[in-house]
């Protein structure tokens, strides 16, 4: 039971370099998200899917672009890669579950991306 | 949008007890989960809350009051293991779908 995997592990990128992270989960579940987790400001939303085909905009969506062409996997794509962006990157994947049920949280093992 | 606020760190003794607060401001209030995150690994579900009051499990108790806008994770019989960082995130319907969102962590330090 693989859970979330996200590759790569760990990336180098020049400025201006475009990379594409992926997501997959075997778990079934509706929905997927993407975080940044950077030192002192804990985990913050990049982008979400409720669904295939479906994405939106989190809190900090700017030169990040997402697709969800199947519901097993969620892409995150850096466009034009800055230093700014250099973080560790984490997908989570949740079942849509019943409102109010316990639905936690699955998280990949991260990505951590290095812009120089 | 959210608020949510939580220590950034706590030392504490191994053996003792130690509370981690956590307070939150938001609209469509769904839940309220702890994860912990050792350093480099992925954060991991701890405990949810939904109803007012304390859910128990092992060593980890989490306390929610949805009217004060408050919760609290209860660590007993603390190991050093337990050193890492723990996360409070809030869930929140919007617009039919549901969206966590987390404080920044409090790092705990357990000292033998």
């Amino acid at each position: 039971n693989a859970g979330v995997t996200q590759t790569p592990k760990f990336r180098v990128l020049k400025t201006g370099q475009s990379m594409t992270l992926l997501c997959a989960q075997d778990m079934n579940h509706e929905y997927m998200y993407w975080y940044r987790q950077d030192p002192g400001m804990g985990l913050r939303l990049i982008h979400y899917s409720v669904g295939e085909g479906t994405t939106a905009k989190g809190e900090v969506p700017d030169g990040y672009n997402v697709s969800r062409l199947k519901k097993q996997n969620f892409l995150l794509g850096l466009e034009s890669a800055a230093p700014s962006q250099t973080s560790v990157y984490f997908c989570a994947s949740i079942s849509s579950g019943t409102e109010g049920a316990n639905t936690e949280a699955f998280f990949g093992q991260g990505t951590r991306l290095t812009v120089v | 949008g959210q608020n949510i606020d939580q220590p950034t760190e706590m030392t504490a003794t191994e053996g003792a007890i130690v509370q981690i607060n956590c307070t939150y401001q938001t609209s469509g209030f769904n839940g309220l989960f702890w994860y912990q995150q050792h350093a480099g690994e992925a954060p991991t579900f701890l405990s949810y809350n939904v109803l007012d009051g304390l859910e128990e499990k092992g060593r980890f108790s989490s306390f929610l009051s949805r009217s004060k806008g408050y919760s609290y994770l209860l660590l007993k019989e603390l190991q050093m293991k337990d050193s890492a960082s723990y996360l409070c995130a809030v869930r929140a319907a919007s617009g039919g779908s549901y969206i966590p969102t987390f404080g920044r962590g409090t790092s705990l330090i357990v000292h033998p």
